[in-house]
């Protein structure tokens, strides 16, 4: 089954990089996804990752898969304030419509 | 442009008197989601269709309607809405193979 989990809060200081983590359970993922949501709003697709890939790099945001360990993470670098949200991981499994989500994990930058 | 747009973005009705929220898209996309998110959790999906086909959630309450008249619009019909319905519901679209993209989102509160 589906099973996915984020850890709650991170603080970190403005121009520092800040590491988001979200572990799986379910290897037939296809599609790996972060999404940022700020208060009182939709959720923002930020980026994903195919299942055969070990990293993707898309200007300040790195993601990094560990299929083995069945674990997902995102780096942000040069943290700015506007990154302040809760981001969460989902998965999408092969031949499903539906996406998994983590609990979220909310990052508050400290200029 | 807004792709998937939400009205209204925030709602208030009586307990027990019905409401319905709207989502429209200009993306074509032949896959529509309805999601339930509640303060300080994770989306939790409602039902979605796939083009006409409606495809509902096990846990998802009678309470809880939906229809798409046409492949742009979509909504969600509350027929009695109890206080423990309060949440965001987040209106998501999908094309076949691609990713899921959200809504703005529509804050409903029940008095």
């Amino acid at each position: 089954g589906e099973d996915v989990e984020q850890s709650l809060f991170l603080s970190v200081r403005e121009g520092d990089s800040s590491v988001i983590n979200c572990t799986y359970t379910d290897s037939s993922s296809t599609y790996l996804y972060w999404y940022k949501q700020e208060p009182g709003a939709g959720l923002q697709l930020l980026t994903y990752i195919f299942s055969n890939m070990d990293m993707k790099q898309d200007q300040r945001l790195t993601v990094l898969l560990n299929k083995k360990d069945k674990h997902l993470s995102l780096r942000i670098a040069d943290t700015q304030t506007g990154d302040s949200a809760i981001y969460f991981c989902a998965e999408r499994l092969y031949g499903n419509n539906r996406l998994a989500f983590g609990k979220g994990n909310q990052v508050v930058v400290i200029p | 442009d807004a792709m998937v747009i939400q009205n209204p973005r925030y709602q208030v009705t009586q307990f027990g008197k019905p409401v319905t929220l709207s989502c429209s898209q200009t993306l074509n996309h032949n896959v529509m989601y309805w999601y339930q998110q509640k303060s300080s959790q994770a989306p939790k999906l409602l039902f979605h269709y796939y083009d006409k086909d409606f495809n509902n959630e096990a846990d998802t309450p009678d309470n809880f309607q939906s229809r798409r008249p046409n492949t742009s619009f979509c909504f969600l019909d509350i027929r009695s809405p109890g206080l423990g319905d309060a949440a965001m519901y987040l209106c998501a679209t999908r094309e076949q193979g691609d990713t899921q993209y959200f809504g703005p989102g529509t804050r409903l509160t029940v008095l």
